[in-house]
């Protein structure tokens, strides 16, 4: 089975300090993803990359930036994080087209203090 | 942009069937997908429809009409398992860019 692994289960950071959310996957996916989850709004999409050092913005990427110098790792950076940024994010990757599926991590749970 | 409309919150019967209703606007729909996600845990893929028509597996079923802009996820033989939350999402746009709903948590009671 294929696993996506995020670096860290809970994570609270200080108000403007600088946050890296890691994720790897395992199976040698193109796609990979990073969404927040909030209730009552779902999830919405961060940034997402279809290939190593591409990426394109989602629905949300104001505060946000991504890094993928390797195929398997996704890496999710909030440049100056903000109360407003405290949220489960939720790392995804697939193989090919959207009719494979998704797969997550577990998620991050971020609180900003 | 893509906008998509489910019921927040449903409760249905051990051993009943229950159907979650799901209806979209989209511009250069693919398709619609629908995960589940129990308390706690990933969101993990039950299905996907390109086409209208009725998929099955197992006790789950999804149903699409492009037409209508509208599916559903008919759930049979509810157990107690099912209960978690429910995603619709649609894929559009030149990278199949999925957008997902806000969720609709079922409660299966005894």
């Amino acid at each position: 089975d294929v696993k996506v692994t995020q670096s860290s289960r809970y994570l609270v950071k200080r108000t403007g300090e600088k946050v890296f959310l890691e994720c790897v996957q395992d199976m040698d996916h193109e796609n990979m993803f990073w969404y927040r989850q909030d209730p009552g709004l779902g999830l919405r999409l961060i940034y997402f990359s279809y290939d190593v050092k591409m990426k394109e913005k989602g629905d949300i990427p104001e505060g946000y930036s991504v890094s993928r110098e390797k195929k398997e790792r996704f890496s999710l950076i909030l440049e100056s994080a903000s109360t407003n940024q405290t949220s489960m994010y939720l790392c995804a990757s697939s193989l090919g087209r959207v009719e494979n599926g998704y797969t997550f991590g577990s998620g991050t749970r971020l609180t900003v203090v | 942009g893509q906008s998509l409309e489910q019921p927040s919150e449903v409760t249905a019967v051990e051993g009943a069937i229950v159907q979650i209703n799901c209806t979209y606007q989209t511009s250069g729909f693919y398709g619609l997908s629908w995960y589940q996600q129990h308390d706690g845990g990933a969101p993990t893929f039950l299905s996907y429809n390109a086409l209208d028509g009725l998929e099955e597996t197992g006790r789950f079923s999804s149903f699409l009409s492009r037409s209508d802009s509208y599916g559903y996820l008919l759930l049979q033989e509810l157990q107690m398992k099912d209960s978690a939350s429910y995603f619709c999402a649609v894929s559009a746009g030149g990278y199949q860019k999925v957008t997902f709903g806000i969720g609709t948590k079922l409660q299966v009671i005894p």
